[in-house]
């Protein structure tokens, strides 16, 4: 069936280092992959989105990388800085679809 | 900047009252979605509503459900007999773009506990 799941629950960096959360997703229909970023006490927030003709996308201080014959998504953040602290999601699409299928959510810990 | 925003933040009831959640999507989205996040778990779909009807819906979403646009901006989520169950935070979203299923902009959701 479908799933999509992430390998660290918690992830604790220093301030100014790079970040890489990772997720696995079991569905190989699944064409549209999206990472959220949810704050305490608020919605999602968008982060960046990338298709699966692409293996790698980046915005600014983020890049996601996408991993077809594994099935696994990454995000990299570089430079963390606090205001990064927050649990990240990734959610996959599948064509043709509205909805979308979010993972577990890894939490985001930025030591100063 | 433009934001979807949520009414109530927080509602208490009993179990087997009927509930309204009220979201006011940002004003030139044409997509709008109801998700809910029972306390420490996944955001999970509930409903997708597209030209004044559902256009897809998941297995949560069941008869005691229903979702309403009945002016031009608010988008409502009816839970008619709600159970404890249903206690978690129901999130509000929008979108523009068809082709962009995933850029969705959230609201900062309503809690609703069910006693």
């Amino acid at each position: 069936g479908e799933s999509v799941g992430l390998h660290l629950p918690t992830l604790s960096v220093q301030e100014g280092d790079n970040s890489i959360i990772n997720c696995a997703y079991s569905n190989s229909a699944s064409d549209y992959f999206i990472w959220y970023k949810q704050e305490s006490g608020k919605g999602p927030q968008f982060i960046i989105d990338i298709r699966s003709n692409m293996d790698k996308r980046q915005g600014q201080r983020v890049t996601v990388l996408l991993n077809k014959t594994v099935k696994h998504l990454s995000l990299q953040i570089a430079a963390t800085q606090p205001g990064d602290s927050a649990v990240y999601f990734c959610a996959e699409n599948l064509t043709g679809r509205r909805a979308l299928t979010f993972g577990s959510g890894t939490r985001l810990q930025v030591q100063p | 900047e433009p934001e979807v925003t949520q009414t109530p933040s927080h509602q208490v009831t009993q179990m087997g009252q009927e509930v309204i959640l009220r979201c006011v999507p940002i004003s030139n989205h044409l997509y709008f979605y109801w998700y809910r996040q029972i306390l420490g778990q996944k955001v999970e779909f509930l409903v997708s509503f597209y030209n004044n009807e559902i256009s897809e819906k998941s297995e949560i979403f069941d008869d005691q459900f229903s979702v309403e646009r009945p002016d031009g901006s608010n988008f409502t989520l009816k839970i008619r007999s709600t159970k404890l169950e249903d206690s978690a935070m129901y999130f509000c979203a929008s979108t523009y773009d068809r082709g962009q299923a995933g850029e969705l902009f959230f609201g900062e959701g309503s809690r609703l506990t069910v006693l």
